[in-house]
């Protein structure tokens, strides 16, 4: 299994404004992805955050509004850009170890935009 | 994209009575996991179960796949208030992404 931190748990933010989202792992993995769950919704992958290139973006997310750094093989920030309310969400990151494609989770970062 | 859907919506019962819940998904798959959240917070991992397998228990908990009609049921017996929580299907196929289902909410009744 994984333990998996983030920062910060929860946030209000004003419009046109960015945040930028830490997660950390207590162990080195290859995989990580950060999703978004809006209000009442399930949840939608982002990206996949590669270490050392840039991160794999699922089609309706753009790196110019959520660029995703994964400097090392225990921890990437997600930036959400210029945010309107539309962007209040919980994002989460999750992590693959490895051991037989389980994926955990952090426990999310709830925004609110407004 | 969401690639499962999840009945019932909600779901409301008795403490110590069993709750079931089904996943329908499109595409092949190689696993299926399935996810518990409570109140809106991080996802708990409760079992995965790959494409060549029909049946997994942990603890109270039973998975069932159907590959041939792209569906899965959780069964969560003797159910307890800390079982209240919203519980997700989610699939991958090989490259580890993970296509989450709409979601089933419980409720369990003291």
């Amino acid at each position: 299994s994984a333990v998996i931190s983030q920062k910060p748990s929860r946030d209000i933010c004003q419009r046109g404004t960015s945040l930028t989202i830490q997660c950390q792992v207590d162990s080195q993995v290859t995989m990580m992805f950060w999703y978004r769950q809006q209000p009442g919704q399930s949840l939608t992958l982002i990206a996949t955050a590669n270490q050392g290139s840039e991160a794999t973006y699922e089609s309706g997310f753009v790196i110019d509004k959520f660029p995703i750094s994964r400097p090392n093989l225990t921890f990437s920030t997600l930036t959400v850009s210029n945010m309107s309310p539309e962007d209040s969400s919980i994002y989460l990151c999750s992590v693959d170890t490895g051991e037989g494609d389980t994926q955990y989770f952090g426990p999310g970062t709830r925004l609110t935009v407004l | 994209s969401q690639q499962g859907e999840e009945d019932p919506q909600a779901l409301s019962i008795q403490e110590g009575e069993n709750a079931t819940m089904n996943c329908s998904y499109k595409t092949s798959i190689n696993n299926l996991q399935w996810y518990r959240q409570n109140s809106g917070r991080g996802l708990v991992h409760l079992i995965l179960i790959r494409s060549n397998e029909r049946e997994k228990h942990s603890g109270r908990l039973r998975v069932t796949l159907d590959t041939s009609k792209k569906s899965s049921s959780l069964l969560i017996t003797a159910s307890r208030a800390a079982d209240t929580a919203s519980y997700f299907c989610a699939t991958s196929l090989n490259d580890y992404k993970l296509s989450f289902g709409a979601g089933t909410t419980v409720t369990v009744r003291a």
